[in-house]
């Protein structure tokens, strides 16, 4: 069965510090998708990033990097310098290709509080 | 474009009563799908479509039905509301890339902030 787990509920740092949000998930597919999206306080979701899972090439956009490892199953994804606008709820989430990627599974998603 | 919107934005029912939340996307997805999101739960999938006649379950379906007559929209009916249905709910769309869905993002439309009283 797919799972996501992301184990840290909130974490809480002060602006310019380095901060890394872990998705751990579990899948017996070969052939699957991780995504991140983020979620500001105003509401809505908004896509960051995906990987499939033949491609473990890390990836880095501007101050955000992403580092998948299959030997962990492991999705972590890192700020660095973080800033007071980084501050919302980050879902780490998984299409399997046996469903179709119809059924794509959240974690239960990290707050992320930045200080100023 | 507008993307994906839902309506409305905000609502409150009785226990017992019926309200369909709207959902239309103008992106031309075949993909469509209801999340409700709660504290510490993240999103789990309601119902989900891949095209217009076209609908299946998710995780948490019990209470809902769905429908799927055009491309355009994909309206979520709450039968008879329960507390338990106080909720976020958010519409998303996906469209094809190589002739799946699989690896595509969803789009969300801005959510609907129900309360079951």
């Amino acid at each position: 069965a797919q799972k996501v787990t992301q184990a840290q509920t909130e974490i809480s740092v002060v602006e310019k510090e380095d901060v890394t949000l872990d998705c751990v998930y579990e899948t017996r597919d070969t052939t699957y998708y991780l995504f991140w999206y983020k979620q500001p306080p105003s509401g809505e979701l908004v896509f960051l990033i995906r990987r499939n899972s033949f491609d473990e090439q890390n990836e880095i956009s501007g101050r955000y990097s992403w580092n998948f490892q299959k030997s962990t199953s492991s999705f972590n994804f890192t700020i660095t310098a973080s800033q007071v606008v980084d501050s919302a709820v980050y879902f780490c989430a998984l299409s399997e290709a046996q469903t179709g990627g119809f059924k794509t599974i959240f974690g239960a998603g990290t707050r992320l509080f930045v200080k100023a | 474009n507008a993307g994906v919107t839902q309506t409305p934005k905000f609502q409150v029912l009785k226990t017992g009563q019926s309200m369909t939340l709207q959902c239309a996307q103008d992106m031309n997805h075949e993909y469509m799908s209801w999340y409700r999101q709660d504290p510490g739960m993240g999103l789990r999938l309601i119902h989900y479509s891949v095209g217009a006649g076209i609908t299946d379950q998710g995780e948490v379906p019990n209470g809902y039905n769905v429908s799927r007559s055009t491309t355009e929209d994909f309206p979520l009916r709450l039968l008879s509301a329960a507390p338990s249905q106080t909720s976020v709910y958010f519409c998303a769309s996906r469209g094809l890339q190589d002739g799946l869905f699989l690896g595509n993002e969803q789009f969300f439309g801005p959510g609907t902030r129900l309360t079951v009283l």
